[in-house]
């Protein structure tokens, strides 16, 4: 599926350095969401945004900061990370309200790797 | 507290055979569900979902069944291909306010034999 590309799919840096994870989504969809996978673990909701607002911010670390500019695109910005933030980053989209359930859809995902 | 628990980590089937996939949940505040299937290196594809008020949802070989009493609902897929072989989440939402925020199981890694 191609609805939802997330870059770059891998991503090496240290804990001093500064990077971004991108997200844009061709579904025409209203929400878009970072969640976290860590090993053995189940995917944790980060943040999520609806019709650009931020709505949810699971007490996620200042270490990452979210940036919403339009409903197609989101970022994930990156620094002073910590060796346990490396992880599967991935971002959903989905379409809300109208009243009916509407799934997320996922992109592959970021593996980040902090060194 | 895990609110979505799949307790299998593993399955493994022959081809043609049923493949049952179980999942467990403790808030009664649910009431949609879905089911994911992933791949290694690629994002959860949602495969199928429930509503709370429904008891089964068929879409091809796959179907769900919800027991909303017994707060479990199961993925059944038949026949099994080698091609399900892949990780399968469960994941719940719920309604209200935030009700845009899933819930995911673990997950149960299937394999289905040739």
């Amino acid at each position: 599926e191609t609805g939802v590309t997330q870059t770059p799919r891998h991503l090496v840096m240290g804990m001093t350095n500064k990077k971004s994870l991108k997200c844009e989504q061709h579904l025409g969809h209203n929400a878009m969401y970072w969640y976290k996978q860590s090993a053995k673990k189940p995917l944790e909701l980060m943040f999520v945004y609806n019709f650009k607002e931020q709505t949810e911010n699971n007490s996620v670390p200042s270490r990452f900061s979210p940036e919403c500019p339009n409903s197609s695109h989101l970022f994930l910005h990156l620094h002073t990370l910590q060796p346990e933030d490396s992880a599967l980053y991935l971002c959903a989209s989905s379409r809300l309200g109208g009243g009916d359930n509407q799934p997320q859809h996922f992109g592959d995902g970021t593996r980040l790797s902090i060194l | 507290d895990q609110q979505v628990k799949q307790n299998s980590p593993s399955l493994s089937v022959q081809e043609g055979r049923i493949s049952i996939l179980n999942c467990d949940y403790t808030n009664s505040m649910f009431d949609y569900f879905l089911w994911y299937k992933k791949y290694p290196a690629e994002g959860p594809t949602f495969l199928i979902s429930i509503s709370s008020i429904k008891d089964k949802n068929e879409d091809g070989r796959f179907t769900v069944f919800l027991n909303k009493s017994a707060k479990h609902l199961s993925l059944h897929i038949v026949p099994s291909q080698p091609g399900d072989s892949a990780v399968y989440f469960c994941a719940a939402r719920g309604s209200g306010a935030g009700s845009y925020q899933l819930t995911f199981g673990k997950g149960t890694k299937l394999s289905v034999i040739p």
